[in-house]
């Protein structure tokens, strides 16, 4: 039973371009969450996508953006990349139905470089 | 606000040894708290989790409790072991925040031998 992937696990843009991160969500969860780590900080979350629509979002420029695919995998894309943006990218997946209880299985994150 | 506050930030301690993590939190009415282990490099792994109306939850040697009264909870690890290093990272999830989960900014553990 795969659990959460993500990719990919290591990547350096430069200011000003645009990436985008993959998720597949373990097998039975229908609902992804992404965070942002910097280096030595808790995660903050991004926001979380359900049947393809973002259903929460926290505190995260317009610049942050993502899709939902009917298989429940996801993507984030982050636009005009800024060197703060350097990070790592964790994606979360969870049961939409056990809702405030639901345990959160996360992937092994991508580490993004912005120089 | 919600904030989640953990001390200390890092700790050394020898293997065989117990320590102790702090978590306290602001705001409430919260659904849920939970303790995450993040290995250096790798995806947060679920340790507990505790609902308002629960005081203590064991998974094997790590052991968290919640005062809801006062907004804290600890993490207690016993029989400390070189794998126990890693970061520590409290987690609250407020009723008034969705389904929108607030981290704390993690303690990190060193265990030497």
């Amino acid at each position: 039973d795969a659990g959460v992937t993500q990719s990919p696990t290591h990547l350096i843009k430069t200011r000003g371009q645009q990436v985008t991160l993959r998720c597949s969500p373990k097998s039975g969860h229908d609902t992804v969450s992404w965070y942002q780590q910097a280096l030595g900080q808790g995660p903050q979350f991004i926001f979380q996508y359900y049947e393809e629509e973002e259903r929460q979002r926290g505190n995260f420029p317009d610049r942050f953006s993502g899709h939902q695919f009917p298989n429940y995998s996801s993507e984030l894309n982050v636009n005009a990349l800024l060197l703060g943006d350097s990070a790592l990218y964790l994606c979360a997946s969870s049961f939409w139905g056990t809702s405030g209880a639901n345990v959160l299985t996360f992937g092994a994150g991508s580490r993004l470089t912005v120089l | 606000k919600n904030q989640v506050e953990q001390s200390p930030q890092s700790l050394i301690i020898l293997e065989g040894k117990n320590c102790t993590l702090q978590c306290n939190y602001t705001v409430s009415p919260f659904s849920n708290l939970r303790w995450y282990k993040q290995d250096t490099g790798r995806g947060p792994v679920s340790l507990t989790i505790m609902t308002f109306s629960e005081n203590t939850k064991s998974n094997g040697r790590y052991t968290a409790t919640l005062d809801a009264d006062t907004k804290q909870s600890s993490l207690h690890i016993t029989a400390s072991q070189l794998s126990d290093s890693a970061s520590y990272i409290c987690v609250v999830s407020f009723t008034n925040a969705g389904n929108m989960l607030t981290f704390g900014g993690g303690t990190r553990l060193m265990v030497k031998p």
